[in-house]
């Protein structure tokens, strides 16, 4: 079965900061990978998807990063602004599974 | 392009009471979910739906729990009767194909038992 595991739960930093968000799977055999945002409130928005193929994703100031050997996969937010406040989530979709294994998320907070 | 709508956006029941959400997919999107998010976690897959037909419903606890969709396209969830631990968000989302396309998801309905 597989596991989605996201650290940290809980992040605060300063308006301007790069920041890392991690995310680690126990089963290396995935179709593709997924980051998305919500906000409170809010339903899913997908920020970013890197196929079993690809290295890496970048949209704008976010970069996302897979490693299938290590089972892990890092978000990049590059100059953090008080509107990427929000909680980030990634997931997976494993060969043989009908659709997203998702983490628990964290949960970003930028400050101005 | 709509999105995928949902309503109600908010909904307090009390328990053994029964409640129903609705989820109207993005059009020609063949594929429709129901994903459980209880506070703190990520989202569970209550339910699948492929057309018409099931794909996935192992984790949905059919005690209490039933999910229909109408000619493919519109969807509705049921619970009856509602547990305090039923009390959650639960996003509907849909997919053009369903294998490995990307999900979009609604705003939810967000449970309250008491």
């Amino acid at each position: 079965k597989q596991e989605v595991t996201q650290i940290p739960a809980a992040l605060s930093v300063p308006e301007g900061e790069n920041l890392v968000l991690n995310c680690s799977f126990t089963d290396s055999a995935i179709y593709n990978l997924q980051w998305f945002r919500q906000d409170p409130g809010k339903g899913l928005t997908s920020l970013l998807l890197i196929q079993s193929s690809q290295r890496e994703q970048t949209s704008g100031r976010l970069n996302a990063s897979l490693d299938k050997s290590s089972g892990r996969s890092t978000l990049y937010i590059a100059a953090s602004q008080p509107g990427d406040s929000a909680t980030y989530l990634c997931a997976s979709w494993n060969s043989g599974y009908s659709t997203l294994t998702f983490g628990k998320g964290t949960m970003l907070l930028v400050s101005p | 392009e709509a999105g995928v709508a949902q309503s109600p956006r908010y909904k307090i029941i009390e328990k053994r009471q029964s409640v129903a959400f609705w989820c109207n997919p993005i059009s020609g999107h063949a594929t429709l979910y129901w994903y459980q998010q209880i506070l703190g976690q990520g989202p569970k897959l209550l339910i699948q739906f492929q057309n018409n037909g099931v794909v996935d419903d192992s984790q949905l606890p059919k005690d209490r729990f039933s999910a229909e969709r109408l000619k493919g396209v519109d969807s509705t969830l049921k619970i009856q009767p509602a547990k305090l631990e039923d009390s959650a968000v639960y996003l509907c989302a849909s997919s053009l194909t369903g294998w490995h396309s990307p999900l979009h998801f609604g705003n939810g309905t967000r449970l309250t038992v008491t």
